[in-house]
């Protein structure tokens, strides 16, 4: 199975709401990331997670808060967002790197989110 | 800065054609390098890898070309077909690290 799944596939946000995107795996991995895609552009890297340790934060504003429960779970919590913020949110996972190194980074479908 | 420069930004082939995409990169501790395809409306799926010390990896219709003294690899799409039309990302990253490098994504669109 190297599927990574995220929840939901589209939400829609007032910038005064509160929201979380979901994201699970089973592949047994210890790195899991979130990144942000605009439309026609490569993804961004936003957060880093490394055996459930946020090792890697890309200056992300703190309207933009990661939580990582367990190894299988990745939350990206929403607070006060803008609209400029609408974008497909996309988790992957991949082997943690260390001495074997880093592999594949396997994604998810993506959270289409919408602020107006 | 672009760590990791792809090229052509589009591309339309006939169904049958051969597709190229190349792709460049500057840092020398790069040691592995995806191609991911993504759909509209997905995210980018992992199509082939390549680590530097092979220059060429074939995985079905679809082959990466790795020149190590350029620092260039390429993925080359055999007998194009229209399924094939999407947006294509080469990417570059450490062995021991987290962070993937990606190009700007190039689109190619495969005509019947």
């Amino acid at each position: 199975d190297t599927e990574v799944t995220q929840t939901p596939k589209h939400l829609v946000m007032g910038m005064t709401n509160k929201k979380s995107l979901k994201c699970e795996q089973h592949m047994g991995h210890r790195a899991m990331y979130w990144y942000k895609q605009k439309a026609k552009k490569p993804p961004e890297l936003m957060f880093v997670y490394s055996y459930e340790k946020l090792s890697i934060n890309e200056s992300v504003p703190s309207r933009f808060s990661p939580e990582c429960p367990n190894s299988s779970l990745l939350n990206l919590h929403l607070h006060a967002l803008q609209p400029e913020d609408s974008a497909l949110y996309l988790c992957a996972s991949s082997q943690a790197g260390g001495i074997w190194g880093s592999t594949e980074a396997f994604f998810g479908q993506g959270t289409r989110l919408t602020v107006v | 800065q672009q760590q990791v420069k792809q090229s052509p930004q589009s591309l339309i082939v006939q169904k049958g054609g051969i597709s190229i995409i190349n792709c460049a990169y500057e840092n020398t501790a790069f040691d592995y390098f995806p191609w991911y395809q993504q759909f509209p409306g997905k995210g980018p799926a992992l199509l082939i890898a390549i680590r530097p010390d092979v220059s060429e990896k074939k995985e079905g219709r679809f082959t990466i070309s790795f020149n190590k003294s350029a620092k260039q690899f390429s993925l080359h799409i055999m007998d194009s077909q229209p399924g094939d039309s999407a947006t294509y990302f080469c990417a570059a990253s450490r062995r021991r690290g987290n962070r993937l490098a990606f190009g700007k994504g190039n689109q190619v669109v495969v005509i019947p």
